[in-house]
């Protein structure tokens, strides 16, 4: 079955510090990964995806993530982060299997400390 | 740039009250989606359509209809709202399946 961890329930870091937020997925076949970013009061935004080729996908804002087949992850990197970045952030993993379910973890909220 | 709209924004209902929450996408997607978020769940998929005509169950349908009026219009009906009903609610659209997905900005509904 498809699932999607995400095993930091919130990260703080500082700010200008790197940030990495982790994500692992279950899936039976090539996946399509999401980073997704939710900010206060508001729906989400599409940070960056995978769907086939290099692994090293560069996102907006200033994100990246890798896909590492071998190890089911996605995982997100910023390398300074900005009190802006303080939001949620959702991976979601999804597929060109005849069906429409998208799965998304259940979030990792950044806190950004001065 | 409109994009994905809902209404209303915020909404309470007592129990057994009946709603209809509203969703319209001005990008031509042929794929519409309801998701409920609740804390510490991340996003389940409510219903789908993925094109204009059909609509599918997803993860957790029970205790809700939908109508896929046309092709820019999603909408979600609560028949008889129940105090676990109690969510912020998205809509969201897609070109094609899978693919990115444009959500609106939510609809917080209590049930009381």
């Amino acid at each position: 079955a498809q699932s999607v961890t995400q095993p930091d329930i919130h990260i703080t870091v500082s700010e200008g510090a790197s940030l990495e937020l982790r994500c692992n997925y279950s899936y039976g076949a090539t996946p399509y990964l999401f980073w997704y970013v939710q900010s206060p009061g508001q729906g989400l935004q599409l940070l960056l995806k995978y769907f086939s080729g290099d692994t090293l996908v560069q996102g907006i804002k200033g994100f990246e993530a890798e896909f590492k087949r071998s190890q089911s992850s996605f995982n997100l990197r910023k390398p300074s982060v900005h009190w802006s970045d303080a939001a949620e952030y959702f991976c979601a993993v999804g597929g060109d299997t005849g069906g429409f379910k998208t799965i998304f973890g259940a979030g990792t909220r950044l806190f950004v400390k001065a | 740039n409109a994009g994905v709209t809902q209404t209303p924004k915020f909404q309470v209902l007592k129990t057994g009250q009946s709603m209809t929450l509203q969703c319209a996408q001005d990008m031509n997607h042929n794929s519409m989606y309801w998701y409920r978020q609740d804390p510490g769940m991340g996003l389940r998929l409510i219903y789908y359509s993925a094109s204009e005509g059909t609509t599918d169950k997803g993860e957790v349908p029970n205790g809700y209809n939908v109508s896929r009026l046309n092709k820019r219009e999603f909408s979600l009906r609560l028949e008889s709202a129940a105090p676990s009903q109690t969510s912020v609610y998205f809509c969201a659209s897609s070109a094609v399946r899978q693919v990115e997905a444009f959500f609106g900005q939510g609809t917080r509904l209590t049930v009381v």
